[in-house]
């Protein structure tokens, strides 16, 4: 089964510095990723994903990832984060097969100071 | 194009109530799926639907049930409800256009207040 762990639950960045945000999966196979982002109160958007080619993946308001498979990593970065950045950052994991199941990371929740 | 679309938004129920929750996957998408997410558990994977049948399920119990319509909407229920239902429902649809997994696209989800 796969599963994917983010290990930081809250991070506090100030507006314009750059963020990484750190995703691992388990997966057997070649794994399909996914940044998503949820505002409060709101359902999940999509940033970027990975199914295959360039591990260098570029997404919406100028987020990018990148894929390691040596690592197991799927880290999700910005060069400079602005304060509307402020949500919760959610790295996913999908099952190969035909199947639309989705495994999910507890979260990170970014918060960006002036 | 119109997004998922989830109703209602806001519902409050007792223990032991059934409860109808709905959701309007975006046109031309056919497959659905739904998630509950909690603060303790984070966003868990009820089921998913494609062409009116089942195809996934997650580790729920049989309190929780779904089904999907020729037109794609999907309904999910919950019957003989219990406080640790409490829960944002989340609704995914993705064109599911291949056999491979698809981007899924989600709504603002449901909030279920069970009291």
């Amino acid at each position: 089964a796969q599963s994917v762990t983010q290990p930081d639950i809250h991070i506090t960045v100030s507006e314009g510095a750059s963020l990484e945000l750190r995703c691992n999966y388990s997966y057997g196979a070649t794994p399909y990723l996914f940044w998503y982002v949820q505002s409060p109160g709101q359902g999940l958007q999509l940033l970027l994903k990975y199914f295959s080619g360039d591990t260098l993946v570029q997404g919406i308001k100028g987020f990018e990832a990148e894929f390691k498979r040596s690592q197991s990593s799927f880290n999700l970065r910005k060069p400079s984060v602005h304060w509307s950045d402020a949500a919760e950052y959610f790295c996913a994991v999908g099952a190969a097969g035909g199947y639309q199941k989705v495994t999910f990371g507890t979260g990170t929740k970014l918060q960006v100071i002036p | 194009k119109a997004g998922v679309t989830q109703t209602p938004r806001y519902l409050i129920k007792t223990r032991g109530q059934q409860v109808t929750l709905s959701c309007s996957p975006i046109s031309g998408h056919r497959s659905v799926s739904w998630y509950q997410q909690t603060p303790g558990q984070g966003l868990q994977f009820l089921f998913e639907y494609f062409s009116e049948t089942q195809r996934n399920k997650g580790n729920f119990p049989g309190r929780f049930s779904g089904r999907q319509f020729s037109n794609s909407r999907s309904e999910m229920n919950v019957s003989t409800l219990e406080l640790g239902d409490s829960a944002l429902y989340l609704c995914a649809s993705s064109p599911k256009t291949g056999g491979a997994i698809d981007t899924q696209y989600f709504g603002p989800g449901t909030r279920l207040t069970v009291l």
